[in-house]
């Protein structure tokens, strides 16, 4: 079945820089990759997604760029906020793990002010 | 709009103990899951239930039971808790679309289980 690392698994910054989180998945027809983002308490949210036909997608200052042939995606964003410190997770899904989503563990995402 | 709604949010049970996490959503949504959230482990996924009537094991199914009452609602069972059941509980939902492959996954905010 599907497995998707995420890394770093913690990762603190200067408000004003970027932030990149990187993730690497072994499902070969894995054709969908969202992120989702969790604050303190709350269920996780999604920020953004990109299928395998497409290489970059960007959302204002979130992008999520992806390597099909060296199977990893990755969340970019830049101008960092305190308000985007948060939990932040990968997943894949396919068709041929019936369309059930699998998470990486987790990036603990701190925006030093 | 309340979208996805479980209950309890915090329950404390002793071993062999069992219990039903509850889950409905207002959505009108296909697709319904049940994940688990431990430090390190991210979310794993439980059971799904692709549409009414069905139900299907995720990545750690053992020790629990799931029921899709109908479109709406969705109960996640622990017949006798352990303590390696401790663990956050999100329900989420999704219009799933198998044709796209695509599909948001709308989450609950959760119910904090603690196994004594």
């Amino acid at each position: 079945g599907e497995n998707v690392e995420q890394h770093p698994s913690t990762l603190s910054v200067q408000e004003g820089d970027s932030a990149v989180i990187k993730c690497t998945y072994s499902d070969s027809a894995s054709n969908y990759f969202p992120w989702y983002k969790q604050e303190l308490g709350k269920g996780p949210q999604l920020i953004i997604d990109i299928r395998s036909n497409v290489g970059e997608k960007k959302d204002q200052r979130i992008a999520v760029t992806l390597n099909k042939t060296a199977k990893h995606f990755s969340l970019h964003i830049t101008e960092t906020q305190p308000e985007d410190s948060a939990v932040y997770f990968c997943a894949a899904m396919s068709k041929d793990s019936s369309y059930k989503l699998i998470f990486g563990s987790g990036t603990r995402l701190l925006v030093r002010p | 709009n309340a979208g996805v709604t479980q209950t309890p949010k915090f329950q404390v049970l002793k071993t062999g103990q069992s219990m039903t996490l509850q889950c409905a959503q207002d959505m009108n949504h296909n697709s319904m899951y049940w994940y688990r959230q431990d430090p390190g482990m991210g979310l794993r996924l439980i059971y799904y239930s692709a549409s009414e009537g069905t139900t299907d094991k995720g990545e750690v199914p053992n020790g629990y039971n799931v029921s899709r009452l109908n479109k709406r609602e969705f109960s996640l069972r622990l017949e006798s808790a352990a303590p390696s059941q401790t663990s956050v509980y999100f329900c989420a939902s999704s219009a799933l679309d198998r044709g796209l492959y695509t599909g948001e996954l709308f989450f609950g905010e959760g119910s904090r289980l603690t196994v004594l």
